[in-house]
């Protein structure tokens, strides 16, 4: 299995572009998070996933977020506009934990996103 | 609400040292513990993780870690560190009952010096 795969790897944009994080989850894995890591705040859960259904999105930082899973092979990130503070690397992980499930969280290598 | 506190940064060692990466935990209800590390420029991996029964789990690298309930604390050791083991270190806690959504602590920088 190739593992979580994440695309791009480095992202450069300006203030106010919009910014589309993908990822592709383990295949057979029911459970999807969003993750983002800065020096400041360590890691954070954004947003997660059970079968392609949001089960909290609590942790995303603001309207300017948002998150899709259209099917069980595909996940996007979306920051619009982007901002110089959204700087940091995002991660996406996968699990074949369902409801209550506690299985292990595999990650992905992480997009590096810069904002100017 | 659930927290997790790593109390080292940053732990600097020399190579076949010992090392005891602290972590300690606050939940009012019965957590999963696990930890994960991350090499530079890479995800997370998980390195081990406590759910129930024996409260000492090991990794196949030689790290182990003790569930203490009455200190809230799962510190992780290993008695004799490599040069490859040079990572950050995150302790992890899951509420019991919960979905599987993981909250972190702030990482613990290992680096282990020839």
């Amino acid at each position: 299995d190739a593992g979580v795969i994440q695309s791009p790897r480095h992202e450069v944009t300006e203030m106010g572009q919009e910014v589309t994080l993908r990822c592709k989850p383990i295949s057979g894995h029911n459970s999807l998070f969003w993750y983002r890591q800065t020096m400041m705040r360590g890691l954070e859960l954004l947003i997660y996933f059970n079968n392609n259904v949001p089960i909290d999105d609590s942790g995303m930082p603001e309207d300017r977020f948002s998150a899709k899973m259209p099917n069980a092979s595909f996940s996007t990130l979306k920051i619009q506009p982007s901002e110089p503070r959204d700087s940091a690397v995002y991660f996406c992980a996968s699990s074949r934990a369902g409801t209550g499930g506690l299985d292990e969280q595999f990650f992905g290598p992480g997009t590096r996103l810069t904002v100017l | 609400a659930q927290s997790v506190t790593q109390l080292d940064s940053q732990v600097p060692v020399f190579e076949e040292a010992p090392v005891e990466l602290r972590c300690n935990y606050s939940s009012s209800v019965s957590v999963y513990l696990f930890w994960y590390v991350q090499y530079p420029n890479q995800g997370l991996q998980l390195l081990l993780k406590y759910l129930s029964g024996s409260t000492l789990v090991e990794s196949i690298n030689g790290f182990e870690a003790e569930f203490n309930k009455s200190q809230t604390s799962f510190h992780l050791r290993k008695p004799s560190v490599h040069i490859s083991d040079t990572a950050e270190y995150f302790c992890a806690v899951c509420r019991g009952g919960s979905q599987g959504n993981l909250i972190f602590g702030k990482g613990t920088k290992l680096s282990v010096k020839p």
